[in-house]
């Protein structure tokens, strides 16, 4: 069966540090992944998704960034955090149209301090 | 671009009760996939239910159906017998193979199951 993990859990970090947050998916092969925050009590924004290793499409402008060095890890990144960084980010992964659901890790919560 | 659009930022039920969730999208694509997912406390996202758009019949899981109007762009979520373990967020998304499989979602609803 599928699984995908998501880490870390919780993040303090001060304004002006990088970040480094990591996916990765088991028991399947070239997934769809998808990186998306969510502010607290909002809807879901998606920040970045793959369809195959080194493609990543970016949705909203900002110093973050995405990268897929393996097929199945998807990594997210930020040479220097901003206090709006802050937030709960998800990752996911799904089969495009031959699996379409989308499956999520547990999250992360994200502190910008 | 698609868009999801749920106008209900929260809703209340009792307990035993049916509560009806909307949700609206548009896109000019005529195959796609439509979903609502949960999000309890924890914070996990849980798919609840999912729609094929070239399906007529509506989807049902348990004390989940959904009501898909393909020509309005409406797909909203009945719950019945409401359970207090219901209590979440709510989530309407929106997947276009058309669109190089980007996940959409709405805004989210918060449903409140009152004891």
């Amino acid at each position: 069966s599928q699984t995908i993990h998501q880490w870390p859990a919780t993040l303090v970090q001060p304004v002006g540090s990088p970040l480094s947050l990591e996916c990765t998916v088991e028991g399947t092969s070239n997934p769809n992944l998808y990186w998306y925050r969510q502010a607290a009590g909002r809807g879901l924004q998606l920040l970045f998704y793959s369809v195959g290793i080194g493609q990543i499409s970016s949705e909203v402008p900002q110093n973050l960034s995405a990268s897929r060095p393996q097929d199945r890890q998807f990594i997210l990144s930020s040479k220097k955090l901003l206090l709006s960084d802050s937030g709960f980010y998800l990752c996911a992964w799904s089969q495009g149209i031959q699996l379409p659901e989308a499956f999520f890790g547990q999250g992360t919560r994200l502190t910008v301090v | 671009a698609q868009t999801v659009t749920q106008s209900q930022p929260e809703m209340s039920v009792q307990e035993a009760e049916t509560v009806t969730l909307s949700c609206t999208y548009d896109t000019s694509e005529s195959n796609y996939y439509l979903f609502w997912y949960k999000q309890p406390p924890s914070r996990q996202m849980i798919l609840v239910i999912r729609q094929e758009a070239y399906k007529q019949q509506n989807a049902t899981e348990n004390r989940f159906s959904v009501n898909f109007q393909k020509a309005a762009k409406s797909f909203s979520l009945k719950i019945s017998d409401s359970q207090l373990g219901d209590t979440a967020m709510y989530f309407c998304a929106f997947l276009s193979d058309n669109a190089g499989n980007m996940l959409t979602f709405g805004g989210g609803t918060r449903l409140m199951v009152k004891p």
